[in-house]
C-alpha cells in the first residue's frame, strides 16, 4: 500500500503555544487528506476533511479556529493545534486518498503512524 | 444506539488459537467493510477490505460479512504473538467518512 508519514511523532508543549504536525503521502498524490483524534482506549474520530487546494471541512463539534488545517499540495497536508491546552492532549492520527469525486475516497485511506501530543 | 459496536475486551488466548473478531452495526446502507490492526502508539494498518456480503481470506485471516444481520467478523487462525494488537473495524457507503468501532485489544500468550 501507499506510504503516508507524519512529523513529528511525539511532541510536548506548554499549554498556549501552538504546535503543528505534518502528514506527507510519500509516494502518491493525496487529493483528499482525513485528521484524526484518538483518546486513549477510544475508536479514531474524524476532525475534518481537506481536499488540495480548498478549505477543510470540520466534523460537527471541532473548532475549526483551533485546529487549522492547510491542504497546499498534492503531498503535504498540515494540522496545527492553536493555544494548545492539555484537554488537547491525544494522539492525532493522518490518512490520505484520492479525491471525493473518484468515489473511492473514504474506502481508500492509507494512515499515517500518528503523532503524540501532549500539552502540559 | 451507536452506528458500529465493538466489544473492546480485552481479549486474551494462547499461541496457536482461533481467535473471533466481531462488530455490529446499525446503518444498513454501509457498503465496505474493513479490519485495520492498531499496535500500540501507531496508526492503523489495513488488514482486510470487504466490499458487500461475503467472505474474503488473506492467509491466517478471514473477514466475513453479514449485511442481512449487520455483522461483521475476522476470523485469525493459528494466532501468534506478534498479532497482539488492537483490531479496528470500520466501515463506509462509499460517499460518506470511515466509522471506526472503539478496537478489540487481542493478547496470543506465547
Amino acid at each position: 500500500g501507499a506510504v503516508v508519514s507524519q512529523h513529528p511523532s511525539w511532541v510536548i508543549c506548554k499549554s498556549g503555544t501552538s504546535v503543528k504536525i505534518e502528514c506527507r503521502s510519500l509516494d502518491f498524490q493525496a487529493t483528499t487528506m482525513f485528521w484524526y483524534r484518538q483518546f486513549p482506549k477510544q475508536s479514531l474520530m474524524l476532525m475534518a476533511t481537506s481536499n488540495e487546494g480548498s478549505k477543510a471541512t470540520y466534523e460537527q463539534g471541532v473548532e475549526k479556529d483551533k485546529f487549522l488545517i492547510n491542504h497546499a499540495s498534492l503531498t503535504l497536508s498540515t494540522l496545527t493545534v492553536t493555544s494548545a491546552h492539555p484537554e488537547d492532549s491525544s494522539f492525532y492520527i493522518c490518512s490520505a486518498g484520492p479525491g471525493l469525486t473518484s468515489g473511492r475516497a473514504y474506502n481508500e485511506q492509507f494512515f499515517g503512524p500518528g503523532t503524540r501530543l501532549t500539552v502540559l | 444506539q451507536k452506528e458500529v459496536e465493538q466489544d473492546p475486551g480485552p481479549l486474551s488466548v494462547p499461541e496457536g488459537a482461533i481467535v473471533s473478531l466481531n462488530c455490529t452495526y446499525s446503518n444498513s446502507a454501509f457498503q465496505y467493510f474493513m479490519w485495520y490492526r492498531q499496535y500500540s502508539r501507531k496508526g492503523p494498518e489495513l488488514l482486510m477490505y470487504t466490499y458487500s456480503s461475503g467472505n474474503k481470506e488473506d492467509g491466517r485471516f478471514t473477514a466475513q460479512v453479514d449485511k442481512s444481520s449487520k455483522y461483521i467478523s475476522l476470523f485469525i487462525r493459528d494466532s501468534q504473538p506478534s498479532d497482539s494488537a488492537t483490531y479496528l473495524c470500520a466501515m463506509t457507503t462509499g460517499n460518506t467518512p470511515l466509522v471506526f468501532g472503539k478496537g478489540t485489544r487481542l493478547s496470543v500468550i506465547a
